[in-house]
């Protein structure tokens, strides 16, 4: 079965800082995607960035980049200059195909909290 | 940019009633998603959804638990008979053809509340 893990419940950064939330995860597939989805205090579920595992190298959206290690099973998000709209709890997930559909599997995410 | 639209936004039910929960999922997407978050904890997959029938589901999709896309734009939760852990934020998803790896895209989801 997938497992994936987010160790730190809770992370706080100061406004313009950096800050790195950690996940690691198991599965037994060759072929899966790695996704950090963050969720507001409205409680939507929005895309930061996606990593394919096949890739070497790591994804980068803007502020966001990835740390994908994947013989440790490793897929850290870094936030640069991190302002106050990126409070949210953050959710790493994995994504195989099974049959036709594929699931995604979460974490159980990182509360972010910036100051100011 | 198109969105997956869900409603109602908030649904209070009495234990032991049906409940259907409504999503709109982008137009062009084949695969759709249910997920299931309690308050304080993970998302959990519920069931996925393609070609008209069931790709895989959760220990959690009972037989109490049925999907349905109606026409060519609905797709549809369906809860029997609502127990108090039933409530929960549901989230749908889709996500288009175009290589496995699109993302799913979510929408605001539904809050349930049973009493």
């Amino acid at each position: 079965a997938q497992t994936v893990t987010q160790s730190q419940p809770e992370m706080s950064v100061q406004e313009a800082e950096t800050v790195t939330l950690s996940c690691t995860y198991d599965t037994s597939e060759s072929d899966y995607y790695l996704f950090w989805y963050k969720q507001p205090p409205s409680r939507q579920m929005i895309l930061v960035i996606r990593q394919e595992a096949y890739k070497q190298q790591n994804a980068t959206e803007n502020r966001f980049s990835v740390n994908f290690q994947k013989a440790a099973k490793s897929f850290s998000l870094k936030i640069s200059d991190s302002q106050l709209g990126d409070a949210a709890m953050y959710f790493c997930a994995t994504y195989t195909i099974y049959n036709q559909g594929g699931k995604l599997i979460f974490g159980q995410g990182t509360e972010l909290s910036v100051k100011p | 940019e198109p969105e997956v639209t869900q409603t109602p936004s908030h649904q209070v039910t009495q234990m032991g009633q049906e409940v259907i929960l409504r999503c709109v999922p982008i137009s062009n997407h084949l695969y759709f998603y249910w997920y299931r978050q309690i308050l304080g904890q993970k998302v959990e997959f519920l069931v996925s959804f393609y070609n008209n029938e069931i790709s895989e589901k959760s220990e959690i999709f009972d037989d109490q638990f049925s999907v349905e896309r109606p026409d060519g734009s609905n797709f549809t939760l369906k809860i029997r008979s609502t127990k108090l852990e039933d409530s929960a934020m549901y989230f749908c998803a889709s996500r288009g053809a175009q290589g496995r790896s699109q993302p799913q895209h979510f929408g605001d989801g539904t809050r349930l509340s049973i009493l």
